[in-house]
């Protein structure tokens, strides 16, 4: 089975450019969320989605950063303009949601490391 | 605000023995927590859960502990293998609170096996 697919698996990029990370979650999964791994603050929900709806996004940093979901097979993280500390690797997860199942983990992708430059 | 932490940033453990991985939360609205390992550059993998009803879950080589009036979790690997070198993340979340899916990550311990 194919697992949650993100894209690209790299980023370079210069500052005050657009990103625009890609993530496809595992087929029947009806909730999706954006994690941001750094260092110091280990793995971060920034915003997640319950049957394409944003549910929570109290963890978006600011308005530089958006999410959205058109479809059940596809979201997009969207930085713009980037800025250095946004540096960080990006993760995307999706499980059946709890309405579906109770106690389901959640599935990650193998992230995208980002690097403004 | 840390709500989950992971004191300790790393661990070696000798290969046959006992690893033991610590995790302490804040938040006593928490009742479901899981243990997530993660090698590098690959996304994390869930390991293990255990729902504040109970004090102990057991798969194989690894089990979880539970102390909720002392709010701290421990994950057990025995006997630790050199596969198990990776970086484990413990998390919780409010499984009671049904709409919130919501889970809070600590900042990982990274484990190495020596062979």
């Amino acid at each position: 089975d194919a697992g949650v697919i993100q894209s690209p698996r790299h980023e370079v990029t210069e500052m005050g450019q657009e990103v625009t990370l890609r993530c496809k979650p595992i087929s029947g999964h009806n909730s999706l969320f954006w994690y941001r791994q750094t260092m110091m603050r280990g793995l971060e929900l920034l915003i997640y989605f319950n049957n394409n709806v944003p549910i929570d996004d109290s963890g978006m940093p600011e308005d530089r950063f958006s999410a959205k979901m058109p479809n059940a097979s596809f979201s997009t993280l969207k930085i713009q303009p980037s800025e250095p500390r946004d540096s960080a690797v990006y993760f995307c997860a999706s499980s059946l949601g709890r309405a579906t199942v109770s106690n389901q983990p959640q599935h990650f992708g193998d992230g995208t490391r980002l690097s403004i430059l | 605000d840390q709500q989950v932490k992971q004191n300790s940033p790393s661990l070696s453990v000798q290969e046959g023995r006992i690893s033991i991985l610590n995790c302490d939360y804040t938040n006593s609205m928490f009742d479901y927590f899981l243990w997530y390992k993660k090698y590098p550059a690959e996304g994390p993998t869930f390991l293990i859960s255990i729902s504040s009803i109970k004090d102990k879950n057991e798969d194989g080589r690894f089990t979880v502990f539970l102390n909720k009036s002392a709010k701290h979790l421990s994950l057990h690997i025995v006997p630790s293998q050199p596969g198990d070198s990776a970086v484990y993340f413990c998390a919780a979340s409010e499984e009671a609170n049904f709409g919130n899916e919501k889970l809070t990550f600590g900042t990982g311990t990274r484990l190495t096996i020596i062979p």
